[in-house]
């Protein structure tokens, strides 16, 4: 079956500007996590969702950072008025249950400039 | 601080060795160590899993080993091929009001030269 999607794969934009990422979790999965990964720097956790509720956004960076998930299945991630410290590449994984194996989409790239 | 360190952070090996990743980390409590391969421009994919109980697991030419009294685990490549090329990361989950949270390694970069 299809893994993990995320689109776009690759986002310049302007400082100051909002963009939207999108994760597409494998289909049955019930949680969904998003992480970032600096140049040089491991992967930081953001948040995660069960089902449609966020029960942990303690990793989120500020308050320009949120995220939704509707019907159980596709996320968004929004980055508002972004600043250049936000390039970096954004990964989503999803699992069966919050105990299991995560799953790792490809990545959108983010390039502020 | 929960923290993950791996060692070495690059490593250069001809196409047939074997070679040793270590993992050193602090995170309690310990709910299980991973190891992901990650190669470039793509997202992790998991090698091995391992609980506090477990200290080996091995996936083909992968044999990870932990030790959770040191709190050291590694992973070792048999024979190495060109593929073998990537970042290995390694990852400690902890369980925190029910929620299985991770602290990854930073990586060691694998390069695999013919």
């Amino acid at each position: 079956g299809a893994g993990v999607s995320q689109s776009p794969s690759n986002k310049v934009t302007e400082k100051g500007k909002d963009v939207e990422l999108r994760c597409d979790p494998i289909s049955g999965h019930t949680a969904l996590y998003w992480y970032r990964q600096s140049l040089g720097q491991g992967l930081e956790f953001l948040i995660y969702f069960q089902g449609n509720s966020a029960p942990d956004k303690s990793g989120l960076p500020s308050d320009r950072f949120s995220a939704e998930r509707t019907g159980g299945s596709v996320s968004t991630l929004t980055i508002q008025r972004t600043q250049q410290e936000d390039s970096a590449v954004y990964l989503c994984a999803s699992s069966l249950e919050v105990s299991a194996e995560q799953y790792f989409g490809p990545g959108t790239r983010l390039t502020v400039t | 601080k929960n923290q993950v360190e791996q060692s070495p952070q690059s490593l250069i090996i001809l196409e047939g060795k074997n070679c040793t990743l270590q993992c050193n980390y602090t995170v309690s409590p310990f709910s299980n160590l991973r190891w992901y391969k990650q190669d470039t421009g793509r997202g992790p994919v998991s090698l091995t899993i391992m609980t506090f109980s477990e200290n080996t697991k091995s996936n083909g030419r992968y044999t990870a080993t932990l030790d959770a009294d040191t709190k050291q685990s590694s992973l070792h490549i048999t024979a190495s091929q060109l593929s073998d090329s990537a970042s290995y990361i390694c990852v400690v989950s902890w369980l925190s009001g029910g929620f299985q949270k991770l602290v990854f390694g930073t990586g060691t970069r694998l390069l695999v030269s013919p």
